[in-house]
Parts: structure tokens; sequence; C-alpha cells
């Protein structure tokens, strides 16, 4: 079975500093990953995926992710925090082989302090 | 385009009453999902729908049923509601794309609160 793992609950970085929010995951097949951010009271916005190709995604909101096979994981990140990123981000997994259902980690709360 | 739209957006049911959440989407996407989101376990698919007149379970099933008749909209009932099941649900939807689905949708949410 698939599963996503968000180690940290928070992450709190001061602004204008690098942001990491981190994703490991497990699948059978090749995995399809995706980022999405929850901002308080609203829906999940999609952020970016890694389907195949180049291992550094870029996203919207000048995210991106880097896709690492022999570490299985998918960290997220921005090298430049800023004040209105705080929110919930999810990452979440698709095992080709397992059909088309997303597993979502369980989010990681980002905090970015003035 | 409205994008995915759920309605209600609050509710407070007592134990054992029914009630039923509607989702539409105006994006002419084939898949539609519907999930709870309960704190520090990030969401759970309930059941979804790959297509009019499909449905399927998801990874928390029991207690919820769906019908999708139209295309565009996707229902979530609960037959005799359960102080467990109270959450915040959103519906999704997704485009189908050879090789895998592409990204979902979201909803803005339906917070339900069970007495």
């Amino acid at each position: 079975a698939q599963s996503v793992a968000q180690p940290e609950d928070q992450v709190n970085v001061a602004e204008g500093n690098p942001l990491t929010v981190k994703c490991t995951y497990s699948v059978s097949g090749n995995p399809y990953l995706f980022w999405y951010v929850q901002y308080p009271n609203r829906g999940l916005q999609f952020l970016l995926k890694y389907i195949t190709g180049d291992n550094l995604v870029k996203g919207s909101y000048g995210f991106e992710a880097e896709f690492n096979k022999s570490q299985t994981s998918f960290h997220l990140k921005k090298p430049s925090a800023l004040v209105s990123d705080s929110a919930l981000y999810f990452c979440a997994v698709r095992d080709v082989a397992a059909g088309n259902k997303l597993t979502f980690g369980g989010g990681t709360r980002v905090l970015v302090k003035p | 385009n409205a994008g995915v739209t759920q309605t209600p957006k609050f509710r407070v049911l007592k134990t054992g009453q029914s009630m039923t959440l509607l989702c539409a989407q105006d994006m002419n996407h084939e898949y539609m999902y519907w999930y709870r989101q309960d704190p520090g376990m990030g969401l759970r698919l309930i059941h979804y729908s790959v297509g009019e007149g499909t449905t399927a379970k998801g990874e928390v099933p029991d207690g919820y049923n769906v019908s999708r008749l139209k295309k565009q909209n996707f229902l979530l009932g609960l037959e005799s509601a359960a102080p467990s099941q109270t959450s915040v649900y959103f519906c999704a939807s997704s485009y189908w794309l050879a090789g895998g689905v592409d990204e979902q949708f979201f909803g803005p949410g339906t917070r339900l609160t069970v007495l």
C-alpha cells in the first residue's frame, strides 16, 4: 500500500529565509507526487507535481520540489519565505500501479514570522 | 468558471439525522472525489467516481453513500449521522490524462458537526 510521511507537524521560519517542508513516500510502482497548500478556511490548492523527467520541479508562488528516488523523498522548498506563505502544506502520492487514488500526508503547518 | 462548489458550507446535525452534501464542478472533469479532513490525519478518501453513473469506495467509506447521476454533480449522503463523522468534508475533481489523472481541484469544504 502506498503511504506518505510528513515528519514535521510545524515548521517555523523567518521571513526572507529559505523554507523546506519534508516529505517521504512509499509506493510499489512509479510514483506521481504532488504538493498542495491550504490557507485557513479554504480548500486545497495545487502547487506542483512530479510525474517523470527532471528531478527538480518548479511550481506556483515560487515553490519548487526535488524528487529523490533513492531516498524516496519529495521535499518542498522556497528560497525566500514570505509571511503570506504561512499555511498548511500537504504532500500526496499516487501509485500508478495501484490505480488513481491519491494518498495524503498528515500535513505540515508553516509559520513565517516577520 | 466557478470551479468546484460545495453546499452547504456549515451544518450541525443531531446523532441519527441524515443529510446530503452536494458537490458541483463546471470543468467537465471525469473524476470526482469526497474526502474528510481531521486534525493531524491529512485528507482521507471516502468515495470517488470515475465517471457519470459510477462510484467506488475509498479508504473510509463506512457510514457514507454517494451518487453521480450527472457528470457535474457528486452527492455525499449520511443516512444516520454519528459524532465520529464530525469533520470537514472536501470535494475534488480532476481530468483523466493518459498515464494517470491530472491534479485535483478542491472545493471550499463543508464543516459538519454531529452532536
